[in-house]
């Protein structure tokens, strides 16, 4: 039951560039929608988030576009930097108004940005 | 910076042994949480832990495991009897707010090993 897929276990981009990782959701329950970073031998860290009213939000490097109608929300990275080469996870939250305030996460993407 | 720790980093058990997973959680948190990651798989939710309760559990968390705040400072995850399928990273997080997922660190796990 894969409530939310990140179809692309891997990515490469050239320092410099934009990175873009998808992910897509199948629960129209979910209204609240994160991105997490990974190093290797650490937790993931929390990066950036988007609510269902909006669709976008900007923090710097990195911005997050919400597709309601195709249940669809990426991540750019602007420019790419070799420190962002890290696992990216999408996570969503069906928690207004409702019990289930569990965070359902995707696979992962592995973002390489070469220099 | 504040951090959550996780002991022991690798763990490796014969089937049907129980073992405890132990996490020290940010000192002024109130909100604790266990995830898992099989190898190659999404971060998956399983259980949520408020004033000395399960607040929620996803359907992983069965009567195999179980969750307990010994103290004032630990936050521990027990298998009783443990399974192949037991095999994953284990994660344990902890907020201040329930469910603030924006300020919701995650230490930086324990692999169990199950042979």
């Amino acid at each position: 039951d894969q409530q939310v897929k990140q179809n692309s276990p891997s990515l490469s981009v050239q320092e410099g560039r934009i990175s873009i990782l998808n992910c897509d959701y199948t629960n129209s329950m979910f209204d609240y929608f994160l991105w997490y970073k990974k190093y290797p031998a650490e937790g993931p860290t929390f990066l950036i988030s988007i609510s269902s009213i909006k669709d976008k939000n900007e923090d710097g490097r990195f911005t997050v576009f919400l597709n309601k109608s195709a249940k669809h929300l990426s991540l750019h990275i602007v420019p790419s930097q070799p420190g962002d080469s890290a696992v990216y996870f999408c996570a969503a939250s069906a928690g207004s108004g409702g019990s289930n305030y569990k965070l359902t996460f995707g696979k992962g993407t592995l973002l390489t940005v070469n220099p | 910076e504040p951090e959550v720790t996780q002991t022991p980093s690798h763990q490796v058990t014969q089937m049907g042994q129980e073992v405890i997973l132990r996490c020290v959680p940010i000192s002024n948190h109130l909100y604790f949480y266990w995830y898992r990651q099989i190898l190659g798989q999404k971060v998956e939710f399983l259980v949520s832990f408020y004033n000395n309760e399960i607040s929620e559990k996803s359907e992983i968390f069965d009567d195999q495991f179980s969750v307990e705040r010994p103290d004032g400072s630990n936050f521990t995850l027990k298998i009783r009897s443990t399974k192949l399928e037991d095999s994953a990273m284990y994660f344990c997080a902890s907020s201040f707010s329930p469910f603030d997922w924006e300020t919701q660190y995650f230490g930086p796990g324990t692999r169990l090993t199950v042979l």
